[in-house]
């Protein structure tokens, strides 16, 4: 099956800096990668994805950037505020099976 | 438009016995897949139902179950609680696998503590 390693397991930055969070897949036929926000005591949101014939894709402060050749992608936040502050997950997925395998998570800290 | 729902919020229950928890998917879903999240931890995929059906299964054994209704709600079974049970247990709705949407979006979840 598929393994998801996700790095790092905390970042702490300060308010206005950016983050990077880098996760890295096994399985060459997954081609849907899904990032989640999940807040304490609150189910995982979904922030940003990118499907395998992708590239690149951003969303005003957030992007997603995938390397199919070295299967690894990475979650890029600019201008980083302390509502950030969550723990995030990658995860990855076939077309078709929509059977999601997540990362262990990155723990964000926004210093303000 | 009401998002993914679970019920309910926090249970406690005994080791060896039985729970059940539900969920009722975001409007238009109608796809529903079960997760455990331990603490620290990502979430596990457990199963996936579609049209009352189960079409996928995880690494989980045969006490945990589940089922799906006509109106596309889900619950998921667990007989003989055992400590390690004690998880956040999540619920994704999403459209047909067989569609081009692939988005799970998930309920706030069911924290289960077995003692």
């Amino acid at each position: 099956g598929e393994n998801v390693e996700q790095h790092p397991s905390t970042l702490s930055v300060q308010e206005g800096d950016s983050a990077v969070i880098k996760c890295t897949y096994s399985d060459s036929a997954s081609n849907y990668f899904p990032w989640y926000k999940q807040e304490l005591g609150k189910g995982p949101q979904l922030i940003i994805d990118i499907r395998s014939n992708v590239g690149e894709k951003k969303d005003q402060r957030i992007a997603v950037t995938l390397n199919k050749t070295a299967k690894h992608f990475s979650l890029h936040i600019t201008e980083t505020q302390p509502e950030d502050s969550a723990v995030y997950f990658c995860a990855a997925a076939r077309y078709n099976f929509n059977k999601f395998y997540f990362g262990s998570g990155t723990k964000l800290n926004v210093k303000p | 438009d009401a998002g993914v729902t679970q019920s309910p919020t926090h249970l406690i229950k005994t080791r060896g016995q039985q729970v059940t928890l539900r969920c009722s998917p975001k409007s238009g879903h109608d796809t529903v897949s079960w997760y455990q999240q331990a603490l620290g931890q990502g979430p596990q995929f457990i199963f996936q139902y579609y049209e009352e059906e189960e079409r996928q299964r995880g690494n989980f054994p045969d006490r945990f179950s589940g089922h799906q209704f006509p109106n596309y709600s889900s619950e998921l079974n667990v007989n003989a609680l055992l400590l390690g049970d004690s998880a956040l247990y999540l619920c994704a709705s999403s459209l047909d696998p067989g569609t081009v949407r692939y988005e799970q979006y998930f309920g706030p979840g069911t924290r289960l503590t077995v003692t």
